[in-house]
């Protein structure tokens, strides 16, 4: 079975700083893992993945996400928050099968 | 590139009428689609798996006849969501994989509520 963990239910940011948005991963084989971003009453947009290759990814937005084969995580990061950034995001993975599980989201607040 | 739409985006109805949700990819041929459904505060939960031209695969726990999924052609799959009652109220999203499979490129999403 697979499994997403997002240990943060809510992250606080200023507008400027770094942020980073947690999320660990459990999968048989070969992970597959997708950034998602949800705003209010609306789908999910689609940020990065990770399938192979380099362990940074660098995806829309100024995100960027670090493959850690050792530590199953893949944690979400950008180098300067904005309030924009505000929403909810979900850490998705699959072993390779085209099931995504999802984690239960975190929601990241970006404070002026 | 990658567009999801979904149609209608938010819908409400009197218990124990029928509601379509339809979902379509606009600029990409969508050989598997998803239907999602959403509570408040919380993640997505998979109902089901369709891929054009065959039965939908429902995950556990989802009553196939009450959530009819059609996957007629590459860019439309819709659910169908009969004899709604109060308790099917919530957001409905799709998503939709092209050939490579690897990425879901996710609708906007359905805000159905039943009276």
């Amino acid at each position: 079975a697979q499994s997403v963990a997002q240990p943060e239910d809510q992250v606080n940011v200023a507008e400027g700083n770094p942020l980073t948005v947690k999320c660990t991963y459990s999968v048989s084989g070969n992970p597959y893992l997708f950034w998602y971003v949800q705003y209010p009453n609306r789908g999910l947009q689609f940020l990065l993945k990770y399938i192979t290759g380099d362990n940074l990814v660098k995806g829309s937005y100024g995100f960027e996400a670090e493959f850690n084969k050792s530590q199953t995580s893949f944690h979400l990061k950008k180098p300067s928050a904005l309030v924009s950034d505000s929403a909810l995001y979900f850490c998705a993975v699959t072993g390779g099968g085209n099931k995504l599980t999802f984690g239960t989201g975190t929601q990241l607040k970006v404070e002026l | 590139g990658a567009v999801v739409s979904q149609h209608p985006s938010r819908v409400i109805c009197k218990s124990g009428t029928s509601v379509k949700i339809e979902c379509r990819s606009l600029d990409f041929q969508a050989t598997t689609m998803f239907w999602y459904r959403q509570f408040p505060k919380q993640s997505l939960m998979l109902m089901a798996t369709s891929n054009e031209g065959s039965k939908a695969t429902y995950e556990q726990g989802v009553e196939k006849d009450k959530f009819l999924i059609n996957h007629a052609s590459l860019t439309l799959s819709t659910l169908t969501v009969t004899s709604a009652h109060p308790e099917d109220s919530s957001f409905y999203i799709c998503s939709a994989a092209g050939l490579a499979g690897e990425t879901q490129y996710f609708g906007p999403g359905t805000r159905l509520l039943v009276l």
